[in-house]
């Protein structure tokens, strides 16, 4: 039973750049969550994916975009690059029936210069 | 006043401990609570979830929730080195639609000496 996936482990991207970040959700799973965890904070939600559209979102600007994908995959898109944008993303997913355990993926640590 | 306040520690226990992690919250509408494990350079693992007032054991783990003083504990017992990791508390509340809204925790560095 495969967990969830994310790409890449690591990037580094200077300030105006854009990313592209992937998770693919554990098997059964049909609901993606983006959150934000800066060094020594609790995980911030950005965001979160059903049915390829955006159910809720946090308190992020627009420069952060998503997308779900008929797989259930799902991409978290970053504009305009801010020094402080350099964190851990982290996805988590979800099924029908069990919402309230969400199972989290390894991140990806990004790096802005 | 921010949600969920959790002390960030660092807490640091000599092995076979009792260990205690506490978050506090402000939202009485939060209806799961959970706990998760965090190793460095991880994504945070969940422990345990409870849904209403009381104690809740799974194994070493014992989380407990008292929802009349807005405080939620858990429990380690017989710590072990391998317990070393940050500990994030997590609240949630069902949104319009079915849809968990989850608000964590600062985290709690534990640190479990040999």
């Amino acid at each position: 039973d495969a967990g969830v996936t994310q790409s890449p482990t690591h990037l580094i991207k200077t300030r105006g750049q854009q990313v592209t970040l992937r998770c693919s959700p554990k098997s059964g799973h049909d609901t993606v969550s983006w959150y934000q965890q800066a060094l020594g904070q609790g995980p911030q939600f950005i965001f979160q994916y059903y049915e390829e559209e955006e159910r809720q979102r946090g308190n992020f600007p627009d420069r952060f975009s998503g997308h779900q994908f008929p797989n259930y995959s799902s991409e978290l898109n970053v504009n305009a690059l801010l020094l402080g944008d350099s964190a851990l993303y982290l996805c988590a997913t979800t099924k029908r029936g069990a919402r309230e355990t969400q199972y989290f993926g390894p991140g990806t640590r990004l790096l802005v210069l | 006043q921010k949600e969920v306040e959790q002390d960030p520690g660092p807490l640091s226990v000599p092995e076979g401990a009792i260990v205690s992690l506490n978050c506090t919250y402000s939202n009485s509408a939060f209806q799961y609570f959970m706990w998760y494990r965090q190793y460095s350079r991880k994504g945070p693992e969940l422990l345990m979830y409870t849904y209403s007032s009381g104690n809740k054991e799974d194994g070493r783990f014992t989380a407990q929730v008292d929802k009349s003083s807005k405080y939620i504990s858990l429990f380690i017992r017989d710590s072990q080195p391998s317990d070393s990791a940050t500990y994030l508390c997590a609240m949630s509340l069902l949104q319009g639609g079915g849809y968990q809204k989850v608000t964590f925790g600062i985290g709690t560095k534990l640190q479990v000496i040999p």
